[in-house]
């Protein structure tokens, strides 16, 4: 059964610093989702992409982040300047219009 | 705004147990409800759904799940659980059709189950 592989399943980096998520969304699936998840805390939507553009963004995804479909394969977020409060576990997600999200096992970021 | 809240953040259970974990949003328009679930160092898994339709929806491992549109609810239930329904779950919806737009999950209910 496909799934959505996300790399690399774990990060630490230091404050400041640029981190890129690198997600692998299922190959026939059109819409491309991220979340977040601090520790102890409700899954949270970041932002949705579609047809090359982003459909919606959540109040959290602000100038810091940016999402990019370099190729036709992969699904980046990138977070310019970490900060602290960054430190969460990032969840990719993929679906076909009317078809269920189907999430990749996440890349726990730690931000020291 | 749209919300979601699950009404048990930590539930333990024996074997053979009957469960029910609630569930209500906010949202007056249409809606696609989920369960999702995590198993302990795995991924969000998806346990159950409603688009439209019968309300009462069958899941995987015999969880089942009643959407009440009256009371905004949509609770999932297992009639006898087992040592491995150990997880984290997690109630979601988002709205319209096709089901491209955001989820908003609830804070999730931690299940313990001894065995």
């Amino acid at each position: 059964e496909p799934e959505v592989t996300q790399t690399p399943s774990h990060q630490v980096t230091q404050m400041g610093q640029e981190v890129i998520l690198r997600c692998v969304p299922i190959s026939n699936h059109l819409y491309f989702y991220w979340y977040r998840q601090i520790l102890g805390q409700k899954v949270e939507f970041l932002v949705s992409f579609y047809n090359n553009e982003i459909s919606e963004k959540s109040e959290i995804f602000d100038d810091q982040f940016s999402v990019e479909r370099p190729d036709g394969s992969n699904f980046t977020l990138k977070i310019r300047s970490t900060k602290l409060e960054d430190s969460a576990m990032y969840f990719c997600a993929s679906n076909r219009e009317g078809e269920t999200q189907y999430f990749g096992p996440g890349t726990r970021l730690l931000v020291l | 705004a749209q919300s979601v809240s699950q009404h048990n953040h930590h539930v333990i259970l024996s074997e053979a147990a009957s469960l029910e974990l609630g569930c209500n949003y906010s949202y007056g328009g249409t809606v696609n409800l989920f369960w999702y679930v995590q198993y302990p160092g795995q991924h969000l898994q998806l346990l159950l759904k409603y688009f439209s339709g019968d309300p009462l929806v069958k899941g995987i491992k015999g969880f089942e799940a009643e959407f009440i549109k009256s009371k905004f609810s949509f609770n999932l239930r297992k009639p006898s659980v087992q040592w491995s329904d150990t997880a984290e779950y997690f109630c979601a919806v988002n709205h319209g059709s096709g089901n491209t737009g955001k989820l908003i999950f609830g804070q999730g209910t931690t299940l313990q189950v001894k065995p």
